[in-house]
């Protein structure tokens, strides 16, 4: 069964504070994903990693950045959240065809 | 990335009713996924399509890739309370997924 984790389902931060999101897939999947859902602007893809170490920018990356220093793990960092960055955080692994997402954390910078 | 056309933006029904929704896109996709999103939760896949003109079940829903591979449809067969949620649209090429805004089905009893 597929499966992908994410460290936390929600999370409360202050602004200026640094955020760590955790994204764990049991698959061997060499391609992950985050988004980010927000009502009315629907999934936005924050930035992605196709192998170790390698990471490309999606449409909004600004404010982020990710890590990915084994396979089945791929983090997300807000270097100094902001309330605009609440939102519904989603991670997503591949495989050729298909994709598959996280339970997804809910992020609620005051 | 590129926004899917998805219809209808939302619908209510009757329990025990067929329902369809589509994609369409400007754009050629090698494959055509279906997610439906509970309120809270993560998307989860519902179909895959891998090539034009396929229709493909799962349980009491049907997909089908669009001839053209730039639309796709889903339809969910005698409706129940359980099927309520956010159904969405993605076409995909290599790595990247491009979305529909989402459906929202509501169910009346």
């Amino acid at each position: 069964d597929v499966k992908v984790t994410q460290s936390s389902r929600y999370l409360v931060k202050r602004t200026g504070e640094k955020v760590f999101l955790e994204c764990v897939q049991d698959m061997d999947h060499e391609n992950m994903f985050w988004y980010r859902q927000d009502p009315g602007l629907g999934l936005r893809l924050i930035y992605f990693s196709y192998d170790v170490k390698m990471k490309e920018k999606g449409d909004i990356p600004e404010g982020y950045s990710v890590s990915r220093e084994k396979k089945e793990r791929f983090s997300l960092i807000l270097e100094s959240a902001s309330t605009n960055q609440t939102s519904m955080y989603l991670c997503a692994s591949n495989l050729p065809y298909e994709q598959y997402f996280g339970p997804g954390t809910r992020l609620t910078v005051t | 990335g590129q926004q899917l056309n998805q219809s209808p933006q939302s619908m209510f029904i009757q329990e025990g009713e067929d329902v369809s929704m589509n994609c369409t896109s400007s754009s050629i996709f090698n494959t055509w996924l279906w997610y439906k999103q509970d309120p809270g939760e993560g998307p989860v896949l519902l179909i895959a399509l891998y090539k034009a003109g396929e229709l493909t079940s799962n349980g009491r829903l049907t997909a089908q890739f669009g001839i053209t591979r730039k639309d796709s449809f889903l339809n969910i067969s005698a409706s129940i309370p359980s099927d309520v949620g956010i159904y969405f649209c993605a076409g995909k090429n290599d790595y990247k997924l491009s979305f529909g805004a989402g459906t929202t089905v509501t169910v009346r009893a």
